[in-house]
């Protein structure tokens, strides 16, 4: 009973390249976001959503935008993709308010 | 913004022993803190949450404590058994429109048999 979905596992993609990672989630959650997962460094936030067309920066937004027109799905984009952008990126979402995050299985995307 | 920050990095134990795991928070506004656990290859998932009204939640093997005071919360797993090993990810809710999550950087926590 996947929720939430990451379209791809593994992505790998030439710098420079415009890179896009997808989360679509069928829970009708208001909120939705993008973090990445490096090592040592845990999970850090890079864009949220708290509603259709909306959009805030999160802690590491350089080098990344977001979209976001239905409430169900929310993309990433790598305008330009670097190899300093390589990295596991794991989509979330939650109800509105003080609730846990359901997270997607994860897109591994190395930039060569 | 929130700043959350996690203890240990790393953390062995014999099956059958407790495991915990220490985490500190910044923002005093802070009311939700849940715990995550992330298997080899897999997504985080919610295992255990506290809010800021209690002090203690207990799910059979896992327990949460919050010292709202000294601003630190604690995850503790009693009787470890080796499908416990995971990386295990502390948070703490700020208080923006979204109540975004700020994760402490995690624990691999190894149980050997």
């Amino acid at each position: 009973d996947v929720k939430v979905t990451q379209s791809s596992r593994y992505l790998v993609k030439r710098t420079g390249e415009k890179v896009f990672l997808e989360c679509v989630q069928d829970m009708d959650h208001e909120n939705m976001f993008w973090y990445r997962q490096d090592p040592g460094l845990g999970l850090r936030l890079i864009y949220f959503s708290y509603d259709v067309k909306m959009k805030e920066k999160g802690d590491i937004p350089e080098g990344y935008s977001v979209s976001r027109e239905k409430k169900e799905r929310f993309s990433l984009i790598l305008e330009s993709a670097s190899t300093n952008q390589t990295s596991m990126y794991l989509c979330a979402s939650s109800l509105s308010g003080d609730y846990g995050y359901t997270f997607g299985s994860g897109t591994r995307l190395t930039v060569v | 913004g929130e700043n959350v920050e996690q203890h240990p990095s790393t953390l062995s134990v014999q099956e059958g022993d407790s495991a915990v795991i220490k985490c500190t928070y910044s923002d005093s506004a802070s009311n939700y803190f849940p715990w995550y656990k992330q298997e080899l290859g897999k997504r985080p998932q919610l295992i255990i949450d506290i809010r800021s009204n209690v002090g203690e939640k207990k799910d059979q093997r896992i327990a949460v404590t919050l010292n709202k005071t000294a601003k630190h919360f604690s995850l503790h797993i009693t009787e470890t058994q080796p499908e416990d090993s995971a990386v295990y990810f502390c948070a703490a809710s700020d208080q923006t429109g979204a109540n975004n999550l700020f994760f402490g950087t995690g624990t691999r926590l190894t149980v050997i048999p």
